[in-house]
């Protein structure tokens, strides 16, 4: 079956510091990868998003790039705010569309000024 | 994309009670999903409820417990029955569109 394995947080990083988390999945056919974001107190939110191989999803200075190969979407940014600080879920859907998510664990990210 | 409406936002319960959670979408969508997010972990699906047919479990998920209803294209409900202080999640509504899934703002539940 699918899966989706992230890097463990909590992430605690300097504003203006480089920021990368981990995601890595596992997924017959060729799914689409998603990275959600969840402010304190909000719903889930769309970040961005790649639907096939070596596309680069891109959104407020987050990118991320389908990697097949190494099955891989890690998400950066190069210089995180204060604001960016929330939990981060890697997630893919089935190749097939129209299906559910499923989600990596999440990785809270914290960021001191 | 789509537009979707969640009631209640939070609710505190009594345990052995029933809580039903109802699920509004702004447009006619074949599939909608149920997704429980325990406290300080990640998303887990319930069940996928189609329009017409009986909603699909996820293993560790029972219709006795979570009953689901689909009577039209943009409506669901689900219901968690007989609560007990672990069912104290937030539950979320989602529909997939053509490239990205959308979800309501959820419901946090809170069970004493």
């Amino acid at each position: 079956g699918n899966s989706v394995t992230q890097m463990e947080g909590p992430v605690t990083l300097s504003e203006e510091a480089f920021l990368t988390i981990n995601c890595t999945y596992t997924a017959t056919g060729y799914p689409s990868l998603f990275w959600y974001v969840q402010y304190p107190g909000e719903g889930l939110q769309l970040l961005l998003k790649a639907t096939k191989a070596d596309d680069k999803g891109s959104n407020k200075g987050f990118e991320a790039t389908y990697r097949k190969e190494t099955t891989s979407f890690h998400l950066e940014k190069g210089s995180v705010q204060v604001s960016d600080s929330a939990v981060y879920f890697c997630a893919l859907s089935g190749s097939a569309g129209r299906r559910a998510l499923t989600f990596g664990s999440g990785t809270r990210l914290q960021v001191q000024p | 994309s789509a537009v979707i409406s969640q009631k209640p936002s939070r609710d505190i319960c009594q345990r052995g009670t029933s809580l039903t959670i109802q699920c509004q979408v702004d447009s006619q969508v074949t599939m909608m999903f149920w997704y429980r997010q325990q406290p300080g972990q990640s998303l887990t699906l319930i069940a996928t409820a189609n329009q017409g047919s009986e909603a699909t479990y996820e293993s560790g998920f029972v219709i006795d417990k979570f009953p689901i209803s689909r009577p039209n294209l943009t409506f669901s409900t689900l219901t968690v029955s007989n609560m007990s202080p672990e069912d104290s999640s937030i539950y979320l509504c989602s529909v997939s569109g053509t490239a990205e899934a959308f979800f309501g703002q959820g419901t946090r539940l809170t069970v004493v």
